[in-house]
């Protein structure tokens, strides 16, 4: 199972900050949080990754809280491209293999 | 260009037919994964792989075979067991590693239809 929860969707005007939440309570010491986003027959795209602390890229920020049990993706400018399911995952060790569990994800709907 | 390459991008199979997807990579990533996503849900892990000649079952292996012969090759074969192949197939890599941040890398994916 996940071990995320995300709502199930969202809506963001063009231009504006799109802010996705995501709970992750259970997460262990040293598992990372993943954002993925994935736009309709097409694979996966890496978006950003955090440990403790906050992270910006090119494409969007990751505020993770104190106590990691939720973070918070930031789309500080949204387009009409951003329209994807953005999934939240934590990284999995199992076995000493690495895996993702994906959830359902949240589907980000930017309006013109 | 650097990249997971999955061919083909659209197949269609019969009843009762094995057909078997490629997943190509030139990332010289040592672990391989794939999943498989049902129309509107999230995605199910079939088997990865970490070396080569090495590969163990997901939370859906069943109906589906994989070999890791090469590093850069992962392909996956969906057998006549498989009872509800209809899907989207994604195929991923990553470098191995133990509890890291490196990234899973994913590519187009390959849509499968039983006819």
């Amino acid at each position: 199972d996940a071990k995320t929860t995300q709502p199930p969707s969202m809506d963001c005007a063009e231009g504006r900050a799109a802010n996705l939440p995501c709970n992750h309570s259970t997460i262990s010491g040293n598992e990372y949080v993943y954002w993925y986003r994935q736009i309709h027959s097409q694979g996966p795209q890496y978006i950003i990754h955090g440990l403790k602390n906050n992270e910006t890229n090119e494409m969007a920020s990751l505020i993770i809280t104190e106590d990691r049990k939720s973070s918070t993706l930031i789309l500080p400018h949204a387009t009409l491209r951003d329209t994807a399911v953005y999934y939240c995952i934590v990284r999995v060790a199992q076995g000493g293999s690495e895996k993702l569990v994906f959830g359902k994800g949240t589907k980000l709907t930017v309006n013109p | 260009d650097g990249g997971i390459t999955q061919s083909p991008k659209y197949l269609f199979r019969k009843e009762g037919q094995n057909v078997t997807l490629s997943c190509e990579q030139n990332l010289n990533h040592d672990a391989m994964y794939w999943y498989r996503q049902d129309p509107g849900q999230g995605l199910r892990l079939i088997y990865y792989s970490q070396i080569v000649n090495d590969f163990q079952k997901g939370d859906i292996a069943e109906g589906y075979s994989v070999s890791r012969e090469k590093k850069e090759s992962f392909p996956l074969t969906v057998t006549s067991a498989q009872k509800n192949p209809t899907a989207f197939y994604l195929c991923a890599s990553s470098t191995l590693t133990g509890l890291s941040g490196n990234t899973i890398y994913f590519g187009e994916g390959s849509w499968l239809t039983v006819v």
